[in-house]
C-alpha cells in the first residue's frame, strides 16, 4: 500500500549532523510534495520545510535555514533531510509526509500520508 | 511569518459535540487543514480544504470557517476520539504553519 518509510533512530553528539531518509512506495514519488515535520517531546507539531521530488525545489522554514538541507533521488523514490550543528533542543521525532497539490497557485490538499518518525536525540 | 491560535484544550462528554477554533490571519484567504494524534502514533489527516473529510474519516468529523477563524466539529463524540487535534495552514509561498494543538478530553 501507499506509504512512507523512515530510517531507523539515531543518536548524535551537539554539533554534529544528522541525515534521515524517508523510502516512498506505491505511488508516484514525483507527484506529491514531501514536508519535514517535527515533534519535541511533549511538544506540539513543528514544520521544518518541503522537498518538491519533481525538480528537488525546497521551501525551509526560517528557523531552520542556514541548517536543514533537503534532497531526494528519485532513482530509488527516497528523499533525505539533513541537520546540521546539532543542539540538545533539536531531540524529537522527524517525521516526512506526502502531500497532493495543485501547482499554479501553489495549493496544497493536505499531509496525507505520513512516515512512521525517526527519533533523533542529540546528547553529550 | 504567521500564527495560528488554539486552545490548550477542550473537554466533552460522551456523546455530546466538541468545537475545537484555530484563529489567524490566513483565514479566509489560505485553506485549513485539521490532523488528530494519538499518544505515540504519527498525526492522521482528518479535513483538508476548511471542509473536506478525507476517506475513511467517520461523518461525525466535520470542518468550518468563518472569517479568520476555521472550526473542526466532533458530533457525538466517542472515547476512542481523546487525542491530540492541530490546525494547519499554508501561504501562497507554501510555507507551512501549525497551531500549537488542542488535547480533546472525552470524560
Amino acid at each position: 500500500q501507499v506509504q512512507l518509510v523512515q530510517s531507523g533512530a539515531e543518536v548524535k553528539k551537539p554539533g554534529a549532523s544528522v541525515k534521515v531518509s524517508c523510502k516512498a512506495s506505491e505511488y508516484t514519488f514525483t507527484g506529491y510534495y514531501l514536508h519535514w515535520v517535527r515533534q519535541a517531546p511533549g511538544q506540539g507539531l513543528e514544520w521544518m520545510g518541503w522537498i518538491n521530488p519533481n525538480g528537488g525545489g525546497t521551501n525551509y522554514a526560517q528557523k531552520f535555514q542556514g541548517r536543514v538541507t533537503m534532497t531526494r533521488d528519485t532513482s530509488i523514490n527516497t528523499a533525505y533531510m539533513e541537520l546540521s550543528r546539532l543542539k540538545s533542543d533539536d531531540t524529537a521525532v522527524y517525521y516526512c509526509s506526502r502531500d497532493p497539490y495543485s501547482a499554479f497557485p501553489l495549493t496544497f490538499y493536505g499531509m496525507d500520508v505520513w512516515g512512521q518518525g525517526t527519533t533523533v536525540t542529540v546528547s553529550s | 511569518s504567521y500564527e495560528l491560535t488554539q486552545p490548550p484544550s477542550v473537554s466533552v462528554s460522551p456523546g455530546q459535540t466538541a468545537r475545537i477554533p484555530c484563529s489567524g490571519d490566513a483565514f479566509p484567504k489560505q485553506y485549513g487543514y485539521w490532523y488528530q494524534q494519538k499518544p505515540g502514533q504519527a498525526p492522521v489527516l482528518v479535513i483538508y480544504k476548511d471542509s473536506e473529510r478525507l476517506s475513511g474519516i467517520p461523518e461525525r468529523f466535520s470542518g468550518s470557517s468563518s472569517g479568520t477563524t476555521v472550526t473542526l466539529t466532533v458530533s457525538g463524540v466517542q472515547a476512542e476520539d481523546e487525542a491530540d487535534y492541530y490546525c494547519q495552514s499554508a501561504d501562497s509561498s507554501g510555507t507551512v504553519v501549525f497551531g500549537g494543538g488542542t488535547k480533546l478530553t472525552v470524560l
